[in-house]
């Protein structure tokens, strides 16, 4: 099977720009989690799509916002961008329950200038 | 809530030697906890996963990591350091309800020749 699969691998933007992060879950997996790591924070927990329907949350603003479509994948969409944006974003597919493994695609690593 | 606590963000070990990497968790319900593999501007890789089976749990690579509930730990271990082992370690909870990952600081680990 493939892999996740996320695009762009890498991004550059400026200050109050916005931008949108694809996700490609593995086949047959019906939730998306993304994830962002940075140095200070480390990996927090952004937001999760099963079928569709945001299920869980993380403690964001909501500039970061997200979607799935009925083939399960998924976009993030982060608006008025600030510096402490910058971070790697990381999505993981899995079946959806809490004892499955949840498998983490490259990234998309978000450089604001 | 649930956190985990990884301690030691840093540690050495010399080729050949035992790998010992910390965790600790809190979580007010019975926990699924996992670690996680990172190499240099990669994804996070599954090592292994305790979902309430055996208590010692046996991944890839040669490592395996023992839940211990009394001592709400969950610790990593190789016999043997390889210099390929050189790479960031997560370790993560969830649980039926969360079904998020909580993930520790993680522990860079560094095998000398």
């Amino acid at each position: 099977k493939a892999g996740v699969t996320q695009t762009p691998r890498y991004l550059i933007k400026t200050r109050g720009q916005q931008v949108t992060l694809s996700c490609s879950p593995i086949s047959g997996h019906r939730s998306v989690s993304w994830y962002q790591q940075t140095p200070g924070q480390g990996l927090q927990f952004l937001f999760e799509y099963f079928s569709e329907t945001q299920r869980n949350k993380g403690n964001f603003p909501g500039r970061f916002s997200g979607r799935q479509f009925s083939n399960s994948r998924s976009e993030m969409n982060v608006s008025t961008l600030e510096l402490g944006d910058s971070a790697l974003y990381l999505c993981a597919s899995s079946l959806g329950s809490g004892a499955d493994t949840q498998y983490f695609g490259p990234g998309t690593r978000l450089t604001v200038l | 809530a649930q956190s985990v606590t990884q301690l030691g963000s840093h540690v050495s070990v010399s080729e050949g030697a035992l790998v010992l990497l910390r965790c600790n968790y809190s979580s007010s319900v019975p926990p699924y906890l996992f670690w996680y593999v990172q190499y240099p501007n990669q994804g996070l890789q599954l090592l292994l996963k305790y979902t309430s089976a055996a208590t010692l749990v046996k991944g890839i690579n040669g490592f395996e990591a023992e839940f211990k509930k009394s001592e709400t730990s969950f610790h990593l271990t190789k016999p043997s350091a390889h210099m390929s082992d050189a790479a960031e370690y997560f370790c993560a909870v969830s649980d039926e309800t969360a079904r998020q990952l909580t993930f520790g600081s993680g522990t860079q680990l560094t095998v000398l020749p």
